[in-house]
């Protein structure tokens, strides 16, 4: 079955907490996205990755930290640093530029909420 | 920079009336354009794309786009709505250069029956 999954659905993070979103894809894509979506504004790019080992800063990249060691995952790290962390963070993932098709394909999300 | 511009952030419309969803787009080179679909408790979902061809793009449901690259503009329109399309619609776009996306605001589609 294949797919994109992220983890938790739901999560707390106290002041001054790093936390850690999953994202794990099985589609085969090079391409992975991560974006924040907050309501009335859409969805906003925090980091974006065509290839393993390599990533590259959104538009709101600040306060937020990812790797890229495998190329069906891409983890997500809020740190301490990112002041409004509370929204709702969505995985994606596409074939990349190598296929003309760069749909992008979406996972459940996970809301993070600050206690 | 690339950004994506949705004129209406909320639109109400009863079942059978028309719709055009507005998408503006500010990017100097090659992109590739999507209108995306969110309903209510799913995933986000590809309505339609452009990426070469013919500009007037068909998808789902009956949804079609046209890519007026003078104006760049790639606005969604639904000749009949039904009450299912009450939903989220997303305009995108991905510069071809860098695989960077960007999305517009959103517009929420409420069709009453």
């Amino acid at each position: 079955d294949g797919g994109i999954t992220q983890s938790p659905k739901y999560l707390f993070r106290k002041e001054g907490q790093n936390v850690t979103l999953s994202c794990e894809q099985n589609l085969n894509h090079d391409a992975m996205y991560w974006y924040r979506q907050d309501p009335g504004q859409g969805l906003r790019l925090i980091y974006y990755s065509q290839i393993v080992n390599d990533f590259q800063k959104g538009d709101i990249a600040e306060g937020y930290s990812v790797s890229r060691e495998k190329k069906e995952s891409f983890p997500l790290t809020v740190t301490s640093a990112q002041k409004n962390p509370t929204a709702f963070y969505l995985c994606a993932s596409s074939p990349g530029r190598v296929s003309p098709e760069e749909t992008q394909y979406f996972g459940p999300g996970t809301r993070l909420l600050v206690l | 920079a690339q950004s994506v511009s949705q004129h209406n952030h909320h639109v109400i419309l009863s079942e059978a009336a028309s719709l055009e969803l507005g998408c503006n787009y500010s990017y100097g080179g090659t992109v590739n354009l999507f209108w995306y679909v969110q309903y209510p408790g799913q995933h986000l979902q590809l309505l339609l794309k452009y990426f070469s061809g013919d500009p007037l793009v068909k998808g789902i449901k009956g949804f079609e786009a046209e890519f007026i690259k003078s104006k760049f503009s790639f606005n969604l329109r639904k000749p009949s709505v039904q009450w299912s399309d009450t939903a989220e619609y997303f305009c995108a776009v991905i510069n071809t250069n860098a695989g960077k996306s960007t999305f517009g605001d959103g517009t929420t589609l409420t069709v009453k029956p």
